[in-house]
């Protein structure tokens, strides 16, 4: 079937770089642009920016440009998201997110999410 | 910046019918979609396009839009609706995407 699945739970310190990943599996990966939100405890959901595995573009959220970089491994049907200077306010869960079932624009594929902690 | 809002929370007793609202400027260009996210899960689809369903969910659930709103409406809610409901657009532009604050539904 159909699935996304994140690597697993990450914990960095302030200052610190993390790098996310996300396989897809029971499609091909290049058709289907790949977005990033992520989601602090108790918070609402919080779009970082896109990526096409086809060609590589990408577009980020203002809010994270400079800091956050999206990238993928064609061979191994893997996107990733690296984000940088990393401070507490990072912590949260960051999912990848496929457009995928032909629902316009959902996101309507999720990875389970990956917890980032950010703590000295 | 661009953004959507939603009411912080509704509540309802069972087999009421609970609206859900999400203002923005760029609602009467952009479409609009719905995610129910339970605790501890990822968000999952279930309203597209401003109206419509995707296939599984089930049919209580429904969307319009009007002007800077869209609703989600959930008629004759159920114990397990309950849930956080984030509504998204793009903004006027549709080079951004924007999640609104969510919307906590309790079923009383």
């Amino acid at each position: 079937q159909v699935q996304l699945v994140q690597s697993g739970a990450e914990v960095k310190k302030p200052g610190a770089s993390v790098k996310v990943s996300c396989k897809a599996s029971g499609y091909t990966f290049t058709s289907y642009e790949i977005n990033w939100v992520r989601q602090a405890t108790g918070q609402g959901l919080e779009w970082m920016g896109w990526m096409n595995p086809n060609s590589g573009n990408t577009g980020y959220a203002q809010k994270f440009q400079g800091r956050v970089t999206m990238t993928r491994n064609t061979s191994i049907s893997t996107a990733y998201m690296e984000l940088t200077s990393l401070r507490s306010e990072d912590t949260a869960v960051y999912y990848c997110a496929s457009k995928n079932l032909g629902l316009g624009d959902a996101f309507d594929i999720w990875g389970q999410g990956t917890m980032v902690t950010v703590s000295s | 910046s661009y953004e959507l809002t939603q009411p912080p929370s509704v509540s309802v007793s069972p087999g009421q019918t609970a609206r859900i609202t999400c203002s923005g400027d760029a609602l009467p260009k952009q479409y609009a979609y719905w995610y129910q996210q339970k605790p501890g899960q990822a968000p999952v689809v279930v309203i597209y396009k401003d109206s419509e369903r995707p296939s599984g969910i089930p049919e209580r659930f429904s969307g319009s839009s009007s002007g800077t709103t869209v609703t989600l409406t959930i008629s004759g809610v159920q114990a397990e609706d309950e849930a956080e409901y984030h509504c998204q657009s793009a903004d006027s532009s549709g080079t951004y995407w924007v999640f609104g604050g969510g919307t906590k539904l309790t079923v009383l």
